[in-house]
């Protein structure tokens, strides 16, 4: 069982290159989240989605993009990168039948602007 | 919005000792869950431990155990007998359990850095 997969691992970009961030569960979850994670500030949601087709802002949004087309995949893309978006970024996904169970999360993916 | 504050940055307890993380948060809400988190430098996230807000028991789970105070809004973390595996960032998170969209979402603190000391 993958549970959460997140790719790449690390990636570096030039400020202005655009990318996406690739996040695939196989747990049949309807919940899924992208949060990025900057040091010293936990983590901050960027876009969820409660299933496939309908996605909404979390609450740091600009400079982002999400699509859900599928149950398994919600990938999340990056235009016109900027320095401000070097963060560590997770995936995560979790089942609303079972709220208490919390979250289960990729193992990230550390993106440095430059 | 619910709010959820970590207020010691970093702790360090020595190998065998016992130590408490505390986290309060902010909610007008009266059933919610309740997390805490592990990152390890791995950067894995590592659920340790779950509470109900309606349950009166404060939840347990081998060496951790919280101390869950509904109306001070209050949720540390203690662990017993700890362990060098046990250093890692802890991230205290609400979440919602009003059916609302968008409450399904979790709200973080924003760590508690622990130190095990040899």
């Amino acid at each position: 069982n993958a549970g959460v997969t997140q790719t790449p691992k690390f990636r570096i970009l030039k400020i202005g290159q655009s990318m996406t961030l690739q996040c695939t569960q196989d747990m049949n979850h309807n919940y899924m989240y992208w949060y990025r994670q900057d040091p010293g500030m936990g983590l901050k949601l960027i876009y969820y989605s409660v299933g496939a087709g309908i996605t909404d802002k979390g609450e740091v949004p600009n400079g982002y993009n999400v699509s859900r087309s599928t149950t398994e995949d919600f990938p999340l893309r990056l235009e016109l990168a900027a320095p401000s978006q070097t963060s560590v970024y997770f995936c995560a996904s979790s089942y609303s039948g079972r709220p208490n169970y919390g979250y289960t999360f990729g193992s990230g993916t550390r993106l440095t602007v430059v | 919005a619910q709010t959820v504050t970590q207020s010691q940055p970093e702790m360090s307890v020595q190998e065998a000792e016992t130590v408490t993380l505390s986290c309060t948060y902010d909610t007008s809400e009266s059933d919610y869950y309740l997390f805490w988190y592990k990152q390890p430098p791995s950067r894995q996230m590592i659920l340790v431990i779950r509470q109900e807000a309606y349950k009166q028991q404060n939840a347990t789970e081998n060496r951790f155990s919280v101390n869950f105070q509904k109306a001070a809004k209050s949720f540390s973390l203690k662990i017993s007998d700890s362990q060098l595996g046990d250093a890692a960032m802890y991230f205290c998170a609400y979440r919602s359990l009003l059916p609302t969209f968008g409450n399904e979402k979790l709200t973080f603190g924003t760590g508690t850095r622990l130190t095990i000391i040899p």
